[in-house]
């Protein structure tokens, strides 16, 4: 079965911090995703990445930013987290047709 | 990007059937899947289909697919307490690198 792992569960920072969200996937997929889930609104891409270093803007890129050093890791960062960022970030890999998830991680910014 | 509409709830007694519809506006998608998310947690593949078919049958779960009206239902047979939940219906188009999301049904199941 395909994995995909987010390093946190729940994380609480503060406003102005720089934040980074860590998945990394074991199935050796091209295409990774970071999403962010907010009640009523459903699931927005941010950025998704089609290769190493490859990365291109979702729906809502702005204050993100994201890394693809490696081939299995996605990382993504909130430069100067704010108020409005508290969400759920969902990760997801891609593969022969399918989009898999990791258990997302809850993130407050207080 | 593309539309992907669910209504939002959708509540039924344990044992019977729940139905739950999608439409979606682009022709070109490759597959449509669904998808299920408990409290709290990730998003969970529970099935998909790819365009050219109109059903499928996985044990209790049926997905039917009307592409010529762009219209995709989950039924679950039977359903458990454990299938409370929000199902999200999803497709994809041939290039495979851009998914579209509806916005989820959280169904309900009454004991």
């Amino acid at each position: 079965d395909v994995k995909v792992t987010q390093s946190s569960r729940y994380l609480v920072k503060r406003t102005g911090e720089k934040v980074f969200l860590e998945c990394v996937q074991d199935m050796d997929h091209e295409n990774m995703f970071w999403y962010r889930q907010d009640p009523g609104l459903g699931l927005r891409l941010i950025y998704f990445s089609y290769d190493v270093k490859m990365k291109e803007k979702g729906d809502i890129p702005e204050g993100y930013s994201v890394s693809r050093e490696k081939k299995e890791r996605f990382s993504l960062i909130l430069e100067s987290a704010s108020t409005n960022q508290t969400s759920m970030y969902l990760c997801a890999s891609s593969g022969q047709g399918k989009l898999f998830f990791g258990s997302g991680t809850q993130l407050s910014v207080l | 990007g593309e539309d992907v509409e669910q209504s939002l709830f959708l509540s039924v007694r344990e044992g019977d059937s729940s139905v739950i519809n999608c439409t979606y506006t682009d022709s070109s998608s490759t597959y449509l899947y669904w998808y299920k998310q408990e409290p709290g947690a990730g998003l969970q593949l529970l099935t998909y289909i790819f365009s050219n078919m109109d059903m499928k049958q996985d044990q209790r779960l049926t997905v039917l697919l009307n592409k010529k009206d762009k219209h995709l239902s989950l039924r679950i047979a039977d359903t458990q307490t454990g299938d409370s939940a929000i199902y999200f219906c999803a497709e994809t188009q041939p290039t495979g690198n851009q998914f579209y999301f509806g916005t989820g049904t959280s169904l309900t199941v009454i004991p």
